[in-house]
């Protein structure tokens, strides 16, 4: 089954300790992406990766690392997570064609609590 | 301005309502545009893409207004299981970013 996984899903955490959020495509898409989503403020970009070893800043890049060193992988690093990271996560991909990211596909979702 | 506005609705409905939703963009470069479902707490979905020409995939209908920088969706005949959240999307430039309106809400009720 075509699909975007992602863990954990729920996370609670305390301020300062390092984490990491894995993301998994099996669809060889080329194209991955993190996004947070926060009331009022809907869907906002973290980082993107249109291909491995290649990634770029968002929207909302501050605190947050990634890497791609498979296409398969796009994992989310919090070095020094803080309250306000506290969010609900997504990961997504999608095939890169024409130049343009086509449909985006996205993980479950993983819902991040720092105290 | 923001880039995408939606109204944050909710929007009730009762079954078998016909709704629509706006979307404008401040944007005159954004190139493609999209309707995004969510449901509650889960992940956005690709509902469908919009085109100039305007589309229609059964009991929705989209279109784009570029002159006056809008989309619409158009859900005929509302099912209790069109209950979500609508989020408008829309590429703009080289094609690497998608920026996302912030939802609308429809609820429908029996």
């Amino acid at each position: 089954e075509a699909q975007v996984t992602q863990n954990p899903r729920y996370l609670i955490t305390v301020t300062g300790k390092k984490l990491t959020v894995t993301c998994s495509q099996n669809m060889n898409h080329e194209y991955m992406s993190w996004y947070r989503q926060d009331p009022g403020l809907g869907l906002r970009q973290i980082y993107y990766s249109m291909n491995v070893e290649v990634t770029d800043k968002g929207d909302v890049p501050e605190g947050y690392k990634v890497s791609r060193k498979e296409k398969r992988n796009f994992p989310l690093i919090l070095e020094s997570p803080s309250p306000n990271q506290t969010s609900l996560y997504f990961c997504a991909s999608s095939p890169y064609r024409r130049g343009a990211t086509d449909t985006q596909y996205f993980g479950p979702g993983t819902r991040l609590t720092v105290l | 301005r923001k880039e995408v506005e939606q109204d944050p609705g909710p929007f009730n409905v009762p079954e078998g309502a016909t709704v629509a939703f706006n979307c404008t963009y401040s944007n005159s470069a954004s190139q493609s545009f999209f309707w995004y479902r969510q449901d509650c707490r889960k992940e956005p979905k690709l509902l469908m893409s919009v085109y100039s020409s305007g589309n229609e995939d059964g009991r929705f209908t989209a279109q784009l207004n570029r002159a006056s920088q809008y989309i619409s969706l158009l859900i005929r005949d509302s099912k209790l299981s069109d209950s979500a959240t609508y989020l408008c999307v829309l590429r703009t430039g080289g094609g690497n970013k998608l920026t996302f309106g912030t939802g609308t809400q429809l609820k429908v009720e029996l």
